[in-house]
């Protein structure tokens, strides 16, 4: 079992809807959980970190983490063409060290 | 947010060569640096992790005599991969993360990256 888990995709969703990523982790002992956007050809980009239980909201973004079932997602909201991207969810426990997803791929369809 | 730099953006070198990429934190003092390698349609795979001032931490697997990393200062850290072979080409990203005592001390931030092709 990897230690950070995200369903590859390709997520595919219209345009102006909500696409829905998730992850599940291993490690129960970890502290902080985020989000990169990764453009094909380019590096990741910070969009979200989320440290408790609950909701973030951030513009159309909202980060939602449950430590009890090890489990975060992100929610794009109003979804446009520029957001179609790899995302990776990273998760970081006491050492210091982010363990990254292997990523999902979404396409928002105009 | 932080601003990191990479230096070159792509390279292209000869086999058994080697080639330095330099990384810096622009607007921030980074403690720790990670250097990642990432292949075509792959995840992003850590190769080691550089504190300032101490010796890096290689991921298993990792051939730290080939890949030499240096954190001399708070704002720079360099890769090394020596004698590069074809099987080097890849594109190696680094990713700076922001000293304690900031509002969010585990925000990583990730460099533009480096694009090396070893002929």
């Amino acid at each position: 079992q990897k230690e950070v888990e995200q369903n590859s995709g390709p997520l595919s969703v219209p345009e102006g809807a909500i696409a829905s990523l998730n992850c599940t982790y291993s490690d129960r002992g970890s502290q902080s959980f985020f989000w990169y956007r990764q453009y094909s050809g380019k590096s990741p980009e910070l969009i979200m970190f989320i440290y408790s239980n609950g909701d973030k909201e951030d513009g159309r973004f909202t980060a939602q983490l449950n430590k009890a079932s090890q489990y975060v997602s992100l929610l794009i909201r109003d979804s446009q063409p520029s957001d179609s991207a790899t995302y990776l969810c990273a998760v970081k426990g006491d050492a210091g060290k982010s363990t990254f997803g292997d990523g999902t791929t979404l396409t928002v369809k105009p | 947010g932080a601003v990191v730099s990479q230096h070159p953006s792509r390279v292209i070198c000869k086999s058994g060569t080697s080639v330095k990429i330099e990384c810096r934190s622009l607007d921030f003092q980074a403690t720790t640096m990670f250097w990642y390698r990432q292949f075509p349609k792959q995840s992003l795979m850590l190769m080691a992790t550089s504190n300032e001032g101490s010796k890096a931490t290689y991921e298993q697997g990792v051939e730290k005599d080939k890949f030499l990393i240096n954190h001399a200062s708070l704002t720079l850290s360099t890769l090394t991969v020596t004698s590069a072979h074809p099987e080097d080409s890849s594109f190696y990203i680094c990713s700076a993360q922001r000293s304690l005592g900031l509002a969010n001390p585990h925000e990583q931030y990730f460099g533009p990256g480096t694009r090396l092709t070893v002929t």
